[in-house]
């Protein structure tokens, strides 16, 4: 099993809509999420880290389930520049090595 | 300021020649990761520097690939008779690496496409 699995989408929403998608990952003593965001041909860019609590950054709101080991991310009133590709990022414990998804491509259509 | 810098942005190289690729992360940044993306996958951890030090080599895919860094700063990765499967972008990120929470920024990469 691999340590992060995501859906790998994509997901084609119109402008305005709500998307929301989840990233699964195996080992239960993990401590660090992020979501970063990929556009095409570009590096990979930290959108938000996922905190216990639940988080939120303007139209994005991120969680974390810890009993079943997933966190999400939600887009709310989307709009044609959060196409992308979406990576969710989860820490190994005890070392700094960042475990990443694949990616769940994201299309908002005019 | 500026960011992680790779270079070349683009290599093409026959199979069996050896590559170097740099990496010149954030001034003061003490940790470094390289990392691989292979068409439409996600990144796959290749090793990581504390320093000059690499606790972590374990997602060397093979003897073929190796990896340094001096002076605490630039890194080079070293893939020893290229093969077809090499062919993919090289990302390098850097951290202020206090600890294991913390933001990593990456470079543009290097396409390697081996012929």
């Amino acid at each position: 099993r691999k340590e992060v699995e995501q859906d790998p989408g994509p997901f084609n929403v119109p402008e305005g809509a709500t998307v929301a998608f989840n990233c699964t990952y195996s080992n239960s003593a993990s401590q660090s999420f992020f979501w970063y965001r990929q556009d095409c041909r570009k590096e990979p860019k930290l959108l938000m880290s996922v905190y216990s609590s639940g988080n939120e950054d303007g139209r994005f709101t991120a969680q974390l389930n810890r009993a079943s080991q997933y966190i999400s991310l939600l887009i709310r009133d989307s709009k044609l520049s959060d196409s992308a590709t979406y990576l969710c990022a989860v820490n190994s414990p005890n070392d700094y090595k960042l475990s990443f998804g694949a990616g769940t491509t994201v299309t908002v259509r005019a | 300021g500026a960011g992680v810098s790779q270079s070349p942005s683009n290599k093409v190289t026959e199979k069996g020649k050896d590559v170097e690729l740099r990496c010149d992360p954030i001034s003061g940044h003490t940790a470094l990761y390289w990392y691989r993306q292979s068409l439409g996958q996600g990144l796959e951890f290749l090793i990581y520097f504390q320093g000059n030090s690499a606790p972590d080599k374990s997602g060397l895919p093979s003897d073929r690939f190796s990896a340094e860094r001096t002076g605490g700063s630039v890194s080079t990765l070293t893939i020893q008779r290229t093969q077809q499967e090499d062919s993919a972008v090289y990302l390098c990120a850097s951290s202020l690496g206090q600890n294991p929470h913390e933001k990593l920024f990456f470079g543009s990469g290097t396409q390697l496409s081996v012929l």
